[in-house]
């Protein structure tokens, strides 16, 4: 079964520091990858996608992910986060055929001034 | 284009009562997935829906059930409920099913007292 693990629980940067938190899933071939990004109160918007070819992913508010299949990891990265960034991080797996998706436990991101 | 559209926002019911939630997807959407989310489990995919068939199917208990009409609207319906059943219930759309972008709804916070 496909499983996915997002070690952080919690993450605390300063407005403008760098930010990558971290993805590893468990599933045989390459699965179809995500990334959302949900505000208190809010549903799950999706910041990125990775099916296939480049492996280095640009999305949505600045942010990109970087596929490694050695690693079975989908890194989420931003150069430079904005207090606006604020919120909880979703990584998510998709296996094909099963249309299911796993998602992760999330990352709660806070941002200090 | 209106986005994914949930009703109602909040709901608090008591142990033992039923409940009813609906979901409207973007126009043109055929996919419609449920999830449930609590702090304790996080994100569980509940069931989804295509064409007006359930696709597939969460873990979860024979109380909780769905359908989708033929303007691919749905509802899911939870009865005899429990204390345990409080939590943001997530309806998501897509074009298609599976690999394709899911657009989430703000969600149903449903209260169980």
């Amino acid at each position: 079964a496909q499983s996915v693990t997002q070690p952080d629980i919690h993450i605390t940067v300063s407005e403008g520091a760098s930010l990558e938190l971290r993805c590893n899933y468990s599933y045989g071939a390459t699965p179809y990858l995500f990334w959302y990004v949900q505000s208190p109160g809010q549903g799950l918007q999706l910041l990125l996608k990775y099916f296939s070819g480049d492996t280095l992913v640009q999305g949505i508010k600045g942010f990109e992910a970087e596929f490694k299949r050695s690693q079975s990891s989908f890194n989420l990265r931003k150069p430079s986060v904005h207090w606006s960034d604020a919120a909880e991080y979703f990584c998510a797996v998709v296996s094909g055929g099963s249309y299911i998706p796993t998602f992760g436990r999330g990352t709660s991101l806070i941002v200090h001034p | 284009k209106a986005g994914v559209t949930q009703t109602p926002r909040y709901l608090i019911k008591t142990r033992g009562q039923q409940v009813t939630l609906s979901c409207s997807p973007i126009s043109g959407h055929r996919s419609v997935s449920w999830y449930q989310q609590t702090p304790g489990q996080g994100l569980q995919f509940l069931f989804e829906y295509f064409s007006e068939t359930q696709r597939n199917k969460g873990n979860f208990p024979g109380r909780f059930s769905g359908r989708q009409f033929s303007n691919s609207r749905s509802e899911m319906n939870v009865s005899t409920l429990e204390l345990g059943d409080s939590a943001l219930y997530l309806c998501a759309s897509s074009a298609d099913r599976g690999n394709t972008e899911a657009f989430f709804g703000q969600g149903t916070r449903l209260t169980v007292v």
